[in-house]
């Protein structure tokens, strides 16, 4: 089964709107982090945002925010009045347990249009 | 500045070759990895070395091996015995294998390999 699972191949945003990634994860590991990585086409990973699993609020990072559900297992990155230069492919991903070895989503190809 | 080495950028071998491929880092990070990514697709944990002369296979190690002699590099080798070596190889660290980090792991640049 998929630990990590993107539903959104491709996501297309006008300039200055905001887009909502979705990332929703599987794991039965009560200790767990969540990250989002963006991925230009130069092919660095860039890291964004982190979520730990007992952390009670939403994390923040400038434009960046992580919407993070637990019971639905959801953790999902909002990108608020999105650049063009946010156009690029952007991960989610899980550590599970106290290690730091992660586990990646097949990722989503975000366009933001002018 | 503290980061992470890979080279070359661009690595093109005829099939039947090993090739290997350099990752440096000067973070004094304890763990290292490799990642495989193929064209519109996630990353693919290969190996993973979580201290000085010892690393652990991650999902897709066949056709790969890894040595890690020394805390700053840890170079991949692509065998003969990898059925489809083209792809995007990427190496990152972490401060440890245990410790909470962040961050999660810090990225290199990557090699770009195709085999002929």
């Amino acid at each position: 089964a998929q630990k990590i699972t993107q539903t959104q191949p491709g996501m297309f945003v006008q300039e200055k709107e905001a887009v909502t990634l979705d990332c929703t994860y599987d794991t039965s590991d009560q200790s767990y982090g969540l990250f989002w990585y963006k991925q230009p086409s130069s092919g660095e990973m860039i890291f964004l945002i982190y979520q730990g699993s007992y952390d009670e609020q939403n994390a923040t990072e400038g434009r960046y925010s992580l919407n993070f559900q637990k019971a639905r297992k959801s953790a999902n990155l909002v990108i608020s009045a999105s650049q063009l230069g946010d156009s690029a492919m952007y991960f989610c991903a899980m550590r599970e347990g106290s290690g730091s070895r992660l586990t990646f989503g097949e990722g989503t190809q975000l366009t933001v249009n002018p | 500045d503290g980061g992470i080495t890979q080279s070359p950028k661009y690595l093109f071998r005829k099939e039947g070759q090993n090739v290997t491929l350099s990752c440096e880092q000067n973070l004094n990070h304890d763990a290292m990895y490799w990642y495989r990514q193929d064209p519109g697709q996630g990353l693919r944990l290969i190996y993973y070395s979580q201290i000085v002369n010892d690393f652990q296979k991650g999902d897709i190690a066949e056709g790969y091996s890894v040595s890690r002699e020394k805390k700053e590099s840890f170079p991949l080798t692509v065998t003969s015995a990898q059925k489809n070596p083209t792809a995007f190889y990427l190496c990152a660290s972490s401060i440890s294998a245990m410790e909470i980090a962040i961050e999660g792991n810090f990225f290199g640049p990557g090699t770009r390999l195709t085999v002929l």
